[in-house]
């Protein structure tokens, strides 16, 4: 069974940097691209990017590219989200996903890691 | 890239149909057969409920069926019933490993 364990909620005030983690498991972790997906409070869902644990390529968003970094350490079969200068409006629920084979469908999805930036 | 668009909101009673588009360009919706379909209940995760346009994950009710015409999507949702109410979100591959969503529809059952 495929599942994606996403890090605890965070509290975080403008300007510290953060980094949250998903651990997957029940699957090859370095033949799946893995991802990120925002939804800010009451609003939709936006893709945000995906590595490949592979090899490490990543692909962004153009409207995450240079905001954030994703990563992944395929040693412990976790994958990264990480801001280095965290705003207001960075507050979110975060989910992390696994696409398919192809990188065509988000097929799974973690539980969502709460982050919330106030001063 | 601009958010694929959908309808705010859609409803029926049950026992009813509702069908919701997702509106995009031939540079996503348009130029791939990769449409997928997204049901999120309130303070939940996503589920993957269509992919490739019309396919079911196992487990996904035959109520749910997708299609594709031109540069729009849409998922029906067959004889409604209460717990189908929810979000549902559309989504597009979009070239170069990139995926947009819509911008989601409300599901209410009267």
């Amino acid at each position: 069974e495929v599942q994606l364990v996403q890090s605890g909620a965070e509290v975080k005030k403008p300007g510290e940097s953060l980094k949250i983690s998903c651990k997957g498991s029940g699957y090859t972790f370095t033949t799946y691209w893995i991802g990120w997906v925002r939804q800010m409070p009451g609003k939709g869902l936006e893709w945000m990017g995906i590595i490949y644990p592979g090899d490490s390529d990543t692909r962004y968003s153009p409207s995450f590219q240079g905001q954030v970094t994703i990563s992944a350490d395929k040693s412990i079969t976790t994958a990264y989200l990480q801001w280095s200068s965290l705003k207001a409006s960075d507050t979110a629920m975060y989910y992390c996903v696994r696409e398919d084979i192809v990188a065509t469908t988000v097929e799974y999805w973690g539980q969502g890691t709460l982050v919330t930036v106030s001063s | 890239q601009s958010a694929l668009t959908q309808p705010p909101s859609a409803s029926g009673s049950p026992g009813q149909s509702v069908t919701i588009s997702c509106t995009g360009t031939s540079s996503d919706v348009g130029g791939y057969n990769y449409v997928s379909w997204y049901q999120q209940h309130p303070g939940k995760a996503p589920k993957l409920m269509i992919y490739e346009v019309s396919k079911r994950p196992s487990g996904v009710p035959d109520r749910f069926s997708g299609s594709k015409s031109g540069n729009t999507a849409s998922l029906t949702v067959s004889g409604l019933q209460a717990e189908d109410e929810a979000d549902y979100y559309c989504n597009s591959y979009a070239g170069s490993n990139n995926l947009l969503f819509g911008t989601g529809t409300k599901v209410t059952v009267l």
